[in-house]
Parts: C-alpha cells; sequence; structure tokens
C-alpha cells in the first residue's frame, strides 16, 4: 500500500458530530488527495494537496475540511456528519500515478 | 457527468475462462489511462498503465489495449483465476493537470469455481 496508512479503519458516529479521519505516508510525497467511493459511483475527489498547508477543492467538497501541517499527515474532517457522508474514504498519494491507502469506512447513524 | 464508462457493470465467469472489460472516454486532453484492481475491502492497485502511444500492454494474465482515437480501452483477463475476482477500475488522467484523475465506476468480477 505504498506506506499509506489511514485511520481508523472503522468508524461509526451520529449525525451532526465532528469527525476527522488521518492519511499518513512515509513516502515524502508532495501531492495527496481524498475520495470517497459510493456504489454506482467512480472515485470523487474531496479535497487534495500539493504541499504542507496548501490545499484546495474537488468535485465534491462540501461538508468537509483538510489540513496539512506536515508532509506526512493530511486529515479530512466532516465538520457536521450527515447521513450522506456514509461511504468508503480512501487516501491517496502520487502525481502520475496514485497510489492508495486501505480506505476508511464511515457509517453516520 | 462521468467522462469514464465501463462495461459491463458486472460479469460471472467460470475459473479457467477469459473474459474482457470496456472503458470508454470522453476526457481531454489524454495524459494516460490506467486500470487498476481493487480487492474487497482494499484500495486500488495499478495493473497496467498506458500512454497516448501505446496501444497494448500486459502484466501476466492481463492485458490492456488502447484505441486512443476511438477513445476505448479494454482489460483482458487470460485463464481466470479465483484471485481474479475484484472490482476493476479505468483511470483517465488529464494531460497537464496533475492529479486530475478520473474515474470509472468499475466492473465487478466475480470468478466461480
Amino acid at each position: 500500500d505504498a506506506g499509506i496508512t489511514q485511520s481508523p479503519r472503522h468508524k461509526v458516529t451520529e449525525t451532526g458530530t465532528p469527525v476527522t479521519l488521518r492519511c499518513h505516508q512515509t513516502e515524502n510525497h508532495r501531492y495527496m488527495y481524498w475520495y470517497r467511493q459510493d456504489p454506482g459511483h467512480g472515485l470523487r475527489l474531496i479535497h487534495y494537496s500539493y504541499g504542507v498547508k496548501d490545499t484546495d477543492k474537488g468535485e465534491v467538497s462540501d461538508g468537509y475540511s483538510v489540513s496539512r501541517s506536515k508532509t506526512e499527515d493530511f486529515l479530512l474532517t466532516l465538520e457536521s456528519a450527515t447521513s450522506s457522508q456514509t461511504s468508503v474514504y480512501f487516501c491517496a498519494i502520487g502525481q502520475g500515478e496514485a497510489f492508495f491507502g486501505q480506505g476508511t469506512r464511515l457509517t453516520v447513524v | 457527468k462521468n467522462q469514464v464508462e465501463q462495461s459491463p457493470q458486472s460479469l460471472i465467469i467460470l475459473e479457467g475462462k477469459n473474459c474482457t472489460l470496456q472503458c470508454n472516454y470522453t476526457v481531454s486532453p489524454f495524459s494516460n489511462l490506467r486500470w487498476y484492481k481493487q480487492d474487497t475491502g482494499r484500495g486500488p492497485v495499478s495493473l497496467t498503465i498506458m500512454t497516448f502511444s501505446e496501444n497494448t500492454k500486459s502484466n501476466g494474465r492481463y492485458t490492456a489495449t488502447l484505441d486512443a482515437d476511438t477513445k476505448q480501452s479494454s482489460l483482458h483477463i487470460t485463464a481466470s483465476q479465483l484471485s481474479d475476482s475484484a472490482s476493476y477500475i479505468c483511470v483517465v488522467s488529464i494531460f497537464d493537470s496533475w492529479g486530475k484523475f478520473q474515474f470509472g465506476a468499475g466492473t465487478q468480477v466475480v470468478v466461480t469455481p
């Protein structure tokens, strides 16, 4: 998995609560991404980062924020979780090719 | 609108048989096309990468083809094995736009004994 660790791997949370997912890489790669994967959809980009403190929005960024204070860590925060954010979340690194983490299954009840 | 369309959505094949998955894309300008394999509960892993000038590329029993003129790609699995059961995702990269990957929804392949 190209030195990418996501935590937690599974989480159940209640609607309205904040949730933070963590992605940690050991590859010292500049580019990092957060995707969500839902049945019937391809992986969809939430946010991405091109360096420490440099982030930008993807196609499905509403309701999500990110932070990158160190090269190796990219955090995804759901400020107030909703049921529509139930999904599997993947972190990836890379530029010409994306290398993916194992995913985090998030359920919002 | 999804710019990468895959077919079929799913298929079941007998162990030892061959199968072909299709990917049509409208992404432009094109940089490269990758096929990923995603096992259940895991992240996608790259199988092959093809650039504009490449027509065929193999990785063991997996052979990918690309027709950049018609914007079509296929992934052929030869002599399928139970371990080939997975989702296969076609991913197209946009030229000169790092990180701009367009993902297909995937084809779910089930290999039965």
